[in-house]
């Protein structure tokens, strides 16, 4: 089956600094790659679409500035949190799409957690 | 506006009994209705999509478009089916997702 990784699994950082996250389809080219944020024992809520070579697509309330998407390959896309606060940590999870019509199925990374202190 | 909605948190139920996660949405559109799963430190997984009809770990479910309903069923819970269960609908190619509900099968 399809794989996506993340890289880091975990990261703490101070506030201030930016931290970057991996998403990377690693068997199948992704078209198509999601950003979502999830909380403790709360759902899934996506932050941004990313397509291949185009700009990201920012649900509303979600900062663009702040969370800096870049998907330069359709193996790889990046979240960058910029100058984090307290507020930022959470549980970061990507999936990748093939962009297949007939089969749009998403496939998900292992997420990553973020702390900052 | 787009939502999708699983009015229970958490379902406890024994082992060999009969299961139910609802799952309600709202959609203008002609909606495709997912249910994933994420079992116990492990990643979020597709079990079921209202498109294929199939059956996946002995669970079913039917979209019901007069009600908004896509509630996910199993006949006879088994302990390796407690996870978390949540249910979603794709408007395009973004998925909405439920609160998820969590599924504990007790022996």
């Amino acid at each position: 089956g399809a794989v996506v990784s993340q890289h880091p699994s975990w990261v703490i950082c101070k506030s201030g600094t930016s931290v970057k996250i991996e998403c990377r389809s690693l068997d199948f080219q992704a078209t198509t790659m999601f950003w979502y944020r999830q909380f403790p024992k709360q759902s899934l809520m996506l932050m941004a679409t990313s397509n291949e070579g185009s700009k990201a697509t920012y649900e509303q309330g979600v900062e663009k500035d702040k969370f800096l998407i870049n998907h330069a390959s359709l193996t790889l896309s990046t979240l960058t949190v910029t100058s984090a606060h307290p507020e930022d940590s959470s549980f970061y999870i990507c999936s990748a799409s093939s962009g297949n019509p007939s089969n749009n199925e998403q496939f998900f990374g292992p997420g990553t957690r973020l702390t900052v202190l | 506006a787009q939502r999708v909605t699983q009015p229970e948190k958490l379902l406890s139920v024994f082992k060999g009994a009969p299961v139910e996660l609802k799952c309600n949405y709202s959609y203008s559109g002609s909606p495709e209705l997912f249910w994933y799963v994420q079992y116990s430190r492990q990643r979020l997984q597709l079990l079921l999509r209202h498109i294929s009809r199939e059956s996946i770990k002995g669970f079913t479910a039917d979209l019901n478009k007069g009600e908004t309903s896509f509630h996910l069923k199993k006949p006879f819970a088994q302990e390796e089916d407690s996870a978390m269960y949540y249910c979603a609908l794709t408007a395009g190619t973004a998925l909405i997702f439920g609160k998820g509900t969590t599924l504990s099968v007790s022996s």
